[in-house]
């Protein structure tokens, strides 16, 4: 079966540099969203998207941007990366009707040195 | 605002039973799912509740109590691959239309 797939696994940044992570969600699922974990913390939810829109907002900083594409693939953009940064960046896409399960994609570690 | 509260640890034997409760404190809630996640592996889905009551899936139950803002997981016959952190999570207003709050996750140690 199709699972979530981001890309790249891994991404190794200086400070203030920009990275943009990828994520293909399952097919047919309509929402996409994107967390960050750091070290022994739990998932913090940054947004999501709903078929191809905005739908909610956590706690994303304003140095990140996010988008979903008309193929429905999403991008998180980040800018003016700090050393707080680093994490572990989830995608994961769920579907109303096949329950509220999300399925997460393997992550993109990324590394602010 | 909103919160979770779960043990950060539970440590038991090879086939035992154990129960992971979580305790949450939200508006307009929608319901309680539980994840998976392996030391630097992704979140796997376990489980959603919406409505009071315990939910089965093989080894592992799910058990939500609205009026109590009370849930727990049950794992029975334990394995040594039962080892990972376990996370509730909630579905609120507070969160939005769809999106999850997790709490700070209950790391099982399974012992031979």
């Amino acid at each position: 079966a199709a699972g979530v797939i981001q890309s790249p696994r891994h991404l190794i940044k200086e400070k203030r540099e920009t990275a943009t992570l990828k994520c293909y969600p399952i097919p047919r699922h309509d929402t996409v969203y994107w967390y960050q974990q750091g070290p022994g913390q739990d998932p913090q939810f940054l947004i999501s998207f709903y078929e191809k829109m905005q739908s909610d907002k956590g706690s994303i900083p304003d140095r990140f941007s996010a988008q979903q594409f008309s193929d429905y693939h999403s991008e998180l953009n980040m800018s003016s990366l700090e050393l707080g940064d680093s994490a572990l960046y989830f995608c994961a896409s769920s579907t109303e009707t096949g329950g509220y399960g999300y399925t997460f994609g393997s992550g993109t570690r990324l590394t602010v040195v | 605002g909103q919160s979770l509260e779960q043990p950060s640890e539970v440590t038991a034997v090879e086939g035992a039973i154990v129960q992971i409760n979580c305790t949450y404190q939200t508006s307009g809630f929608y319901g309680l799912s539980w994840y998976q996640q392996h030391d630097g592996g992704a979140p796997t889905f376990l489980s959603y509740n919406a409505l009071d009551g315990l939910e089965e899936t093989g080894r592992f139950s799910s058990f939500l109590s609205r009026s109590d803002s009370y849930g727990y997981l049950l794992l029975q016959e334990l394995q040594m691959k039962d080892s990972a952190s376990y996370f509730c999570a909630v579905r609120s207003v507070d969160t939005g239309r769809r999106a999850l709050t997790f709490g700070s996750g209950t790391r099982l140690q399974v012992q031979p």
